[in-house]
């Protein structure tokens, strides 16, 4: 088993729909769990991170953390052309390296 | 005023040859990284670098090879280069531990 998994996608919805994006991993021992955006031909760009199991809003987008399940996702409400990228989570454990998954490819359509 | 900034951008070359990627942080960070992407997008760790001292090598050919000057600079030297290290190579730093990591642009390499 992968240590992150998520699904590739790629995954295409109708401007204004709301996304729902998903990891699971394997290792317990992670603690700190992040959201990037990578748009083409970019770095990755941090979107969001928490420690903590529950929910973190920032505007449009909540990050989720059920760390009993060991699993994770990121909501986007209102979903914008400009949404459009490819969307990694990753997550590391305290003077570890970061874990990424291997991304979904999201097309929102205008 | 990059906060990562990583050179060259392109970079296309033969079988066989030698050559380096630069990379440069102005964050103060103390870790920094080399990441590989490959054509299917995984990104992979390399190396990671902290205050200078190697902390994580992770199954890399010894063809790689990582030199940090100061904890400003991760220079990645590759030798011999194969078709197979066609990918971009990303650079990332950050305060160590759990705190966000910050990525360049990306090294788009391609071994012909």
């Amino acid at each position: 088993q992968k240590e992150v998994e998520q699904d590739p996608g790629p995954l295409s919805v109708p401007e204004g729909a709301i996304v729902s994006l998903n990891c699971t991993y394997s290792n317990s021992a992670f603690q700190y769990f992040m959201w990037y955006r990578q748009y083409s031909r970019k770095g990755p760009e941090l979107l969001m991170y928490t420690y903590s199991s529950g929910n973190k809003e920032d505007g449009r987008f909540t990050a989720q953390v059920d760390k009993s399940s060991k699993y994770i996702s990121l909501f986007i409400r209102d979903s914008q052309p400009s949404d459009s990228a490819t969307y990694l989570c990753a997550m590391s454990n305290y003077g570890q390296n970061f874990v990424f998954g291997p991304g979904t490819r999201l097309s929102v359509l205008p | 005023d990059t906060a990562v900034s990583q050179t060259p951008k392109y970079l296309v070359t033969q079988m066989g040859n030698d050559k380096s990627i630069k990379c440069e942080q102005n964050l103060g960070h103390d870790t920094m990284y080399w990441y590989k992407q490959d054509s299917k997008k995984f990104l992979k760790i390399m190396f990671s670098y902290n205050n200078k001292e190697l902390i994580i090598n992770e199954t890399v050919p010894n063809r790689f090879s990582p030199k940090s000057p100061d904890k400003a600079h991760l220079n990645l030297h590759i030798n011999s280069l194969e078709l197979g290290d066609s990918a971009v190579y990303f650079c990332a730093s950050n305060q160590g531990g759990n705190t966000e990591a910050f990525f360049g642009q990306g090294t788009r390499l391609t071994v012909v």
